[in-house]
């Protein structure tokens, strides 16, 4: 079953706007990550959250973690044309080596 | 160049033709696994492998075989295609090691239909 589920499924902006992405997920984690998808094309992880991390920042991008809500956010600031993928989030649960990765969101980057 | 290569990237063929799909990787790495990734669906694990003759079903396993007798190999074999498995499948692999990096790695994907 899938442990992470990214809201929204799609997300539509401007240019230089900044877009935001949240992911839930159901049962304790070791860390949560983000990966981007290019259409088509392989995963590229970005960013790793440890469940003892409430926040991390990576250039653009930043993520928190809510681990009493089961919870984290993709923040990514001063978007661009190139920022436009699927972008997954993946957790790993406490104890275990399997990834789950959720849907994904769609979004979109306007000129 | 750290890499995980997948051959071939494109594959149309025929229900009930036997078809491997190859995946390598440069890193070391002990963990490898094999994920198909589907519309409205997302990305679920096929089959993974911790190490060397060491491999585990995924989410999905059923109408699929994997080896793994390098580390740096994990071929994944469709011995009897159907058309339900037309999909885009992606390898992936990352170290096993508690503390450190998580990053895995991906293939650049095979998609795969079958008619």
């Amino acid at each position: 079953s899938q442990q992470g589920e990214e809201d929204p499924q799609a997300l539509s902006i401007q240019e230089g706007e900044n877009a935001t992405m949240n992911c839930s997920y159901k049962t304790s984690i070791n860390n949560l990550q983000w990966y981007r998808q290019n259409s088509g094309r392989g995963l590229v992880h970005l960013i790793l959250i440890r469940s003892n991390e409430r926040e991390k920042h990576s250039g653009r991008l930043r993520v928190t973690l809510d681990t009493s809500k089961k919870s984290s956010s993709l923040l990514i600031t001063a978007s661009r044309a190139a920022d436009t993928a699927s972008y997954f989030c993946a957790t790993r649960k406490a104890g275990a080596q399997k990834l789950v990765f959720g849907q994904g969101t769609r979004l979109t980057i306007n000129p | 160049e750290a890499q995980v290569t997948q051959n071939p990237r494109y594959l149309i063929t025929v229900t009930g033709k036997k078809l491997t799909v190859t995946c390598s990787q440069n890193m070391n790495h002990e963990y490898m696994s094999w994920y198909r990734q589907d519309p409205g669906l997302g990305l679920r694990q096929i089959y993974y492998s911790m190490n060397v003759e060491v491999t585990d079903k995924g989410d999905v396993p059923e109408g699929y075989k994997v080896s793994r007798k390098e580390k740096r190999n994990f071929p994944l074999i469709l011995e009897s295609p159907s058309p339900n498995q037309t999909s885009l499948y992606f390898c992936a692999s990352r170290f096993v090691r508690e503390g450190g990096t998580d990053t895995q790695y991906f293939g650049p994907g095979t998609r795969l239909t079958v008619l």
